[in-house]
């Protein structure tokens, strides 16, 4: 089955620092890989994917993220955090073809200090 | 524009009572999803349906039921039976038979009093 890990509950950054939020991922085959970020009260917004190909993916709103094989990990960066970017963060895994489930992480909730 | 349209965005319901939360999808996509957030859970998967008329069961389905009678909606149905409704609820749809990658509804925030 598959499975994805956050360890970061909570990640507070300034505003200007980088940011780096973890996910871990266990999955039998070559997974699809998402992150999605979710403002308070609303539905959950699309950030970048990784299928194939190159492992650094690039996304919307500055953010990057990285496919790591041997690490089982897509890790989602960005160099410069705003302050709109306080929100909470998923990571989700799933496969192609028939029945494409997401399993999701737990999340990650960013606060930015101004 | 194409969407995932939620209703209502927040409902009260009284204990013993079923109630049912309306999804509906212009985006002409197969698949339909519905999830359940509560806080530090992340999403949790209730049914999905890949076509119309047919659907299956997710993690926690017990005291859950939908319906898929037409391709653009798949309301649920949060049942007496369901010990702890209140939670936030989300819809979510995707092209089937494709890469993943789903277009969500802005939730339903259902709270039992």
């Amino acid at each position: 089955a598959q499975s994805v890990t956050q360890p970061d509950i909570h990640i507070t950054v300034s505003e200007g620092a980088s940011l780096e939020l973890r996910c871990n991922y266990s999955y039998g085959a070559t997974p699809y890989l998402f992150w999605y970020v979710q403002s308070p009260g609303q539905g959950l917004q699309l950030l970048l994917k990784y299928f194939s190909g190159d492992t650094l993916v690039q996304g919307i709103k500055g953010f990057e993220a990285e496919f790591k094989r041997s690490q089982s990990s897509f890790n989602l960066r960005k160099p410069s955090v705003h302050w709109s970017d306080a929100a909470e963060y998923f990571c989700a895994v799933g496969k192609g073809g028939g029945g494409n489930k997401l399993t999701f992480g737990t999340g990650t909730q960013l606060k930015v200090e101004l | 524009d194409g969407g995932i349209t939620q209703s209502p965005k927040y409902l009260f319901r009284k204990e013993g009572q079923n109630v049912t939360l309306s999804c509906e999808q212009n985006l002409n996509h197969d698949a339909m999803y519905w999830y359940r957030q509560d806080p530090g859970q992340g999403l949790r998967l209730i049914y999905y349906s890949q076509i119309v008329n047919d659907f299956q069961k997710g993690d926690i389905a017990e005291g859950y039921s939908v319906s898929r009678e037409k391709k653009e909606s798949f309301p649920l149905t949060v049942t007496s039976a369901q010990k702890n409704p209140t939670a936030f609820y989300l819809c979510a749809s995707s092209p089937e038979g494709r890469v993943p990658g789903y277009t969500f509804g802005s939730g339903t925030r259902l709270t039992v009093v």
